[in-house]
């Protein structure tokens, strides 16, 4: 059973330009995480997913950022526009419909650098 | 909203001792799982140890066990003999329980060096 996968591993994006994160989660799995981690600190949570849903955008910032996960194919985050303070590494973990500890398994992370 | 405190940025063992990383956290639920994380130079999360709030009994995994302590919103964890595979930043986490998959709220994360 593969695990969570994300691409790409690392993404070089120019100030002004679009970047798309892709995450396949676990096979089973309907919940989709994804967290920012910037230099020198911990994961910040920015969205939950459900297929076709999103269930808590609470973490998003309010502008630039949107975030899908369609009924087929990856969940998308997607940063229009990228600024310099978006260089962070962006990681997304998935979790089953039912989880006695609702555990959360993690992708290796996309680093995104903004120049 | 909850927090959790890693007071400790920067920590060092020496090969086959103990170290004790410390956690403290702050929310008004009742329910809810607290984990420690190890994310090595490759960046990869992994689950090292995870307690339910409504467990007394301390967690524990191999050389891994925590300290949970509900009243003090406690949750340290220990690693004995430690191993130069166990340098690595360390984070704590706290996750409400709901009926519904929730969001993992992360302190800063403590830098573990193992030396030899």
């Amino acid at each position: 059973n593969a695990g969570v996968m994300q691409n790409p591993r690392h993404l070089v994006r120019r100030r002004g330009q679009e970047a798309r994160l892709r995450c396949s989660p676990m096979k089973g799995h309907s919940h989709v995480y994804w967290y920012r981690q910037l230099p020198e600190e911990g994961l910040k949570f920015m969205v939950y997913l459900q297929k076709e849903n999103i269930i808590d955008e609470s973490g998003m910032p309010k502008e630039r950022f949107s975030a899908e996960f369609p009924k087929e194919g990856p969940s998308i985050l997607r940063i229009q526009q990228v600024v310099r303070g978006d260089s962070a590494a962006y990681f997304c973990a998935s979790s089953p419909k039912y989880s006695l500890y609702n555990e959360q398994f993690f992708g290796p992370g996309t680093r995104l650098t903004v120049l | 909203a909850q927090t959790v405190t890693q007071s400790q940025p920067e920590m060092s063992v020496q090969e086959a001792e103990t170290v004790t990383l410390s956690c403290t956290y702050d929310t008004s639920e009742n329910n809810y799982y607290l984990f420690w994380y190890k994310q090595p130079p490759s960046r990869q999360m992994i689950l090292v140890i995870r307690q339910e709030a409504y467990k007394q009994q301390n967690a524990t995994e191999n050389r891994f066990s925590v300290n949970f302590q509900k009243a003090a919103k406690s949750f340290s964890l220990k690693i004995s003999d430690s191993q130069l595979g166990d340098t690595a930043m360390y984070f704590c986490a706290f996750m409400k329980q709901g009926e519904y998959g929730n969001k993992l709220v992360f302190g800063a994360g403590t830098i573990l060096r193992v030396k030899s």
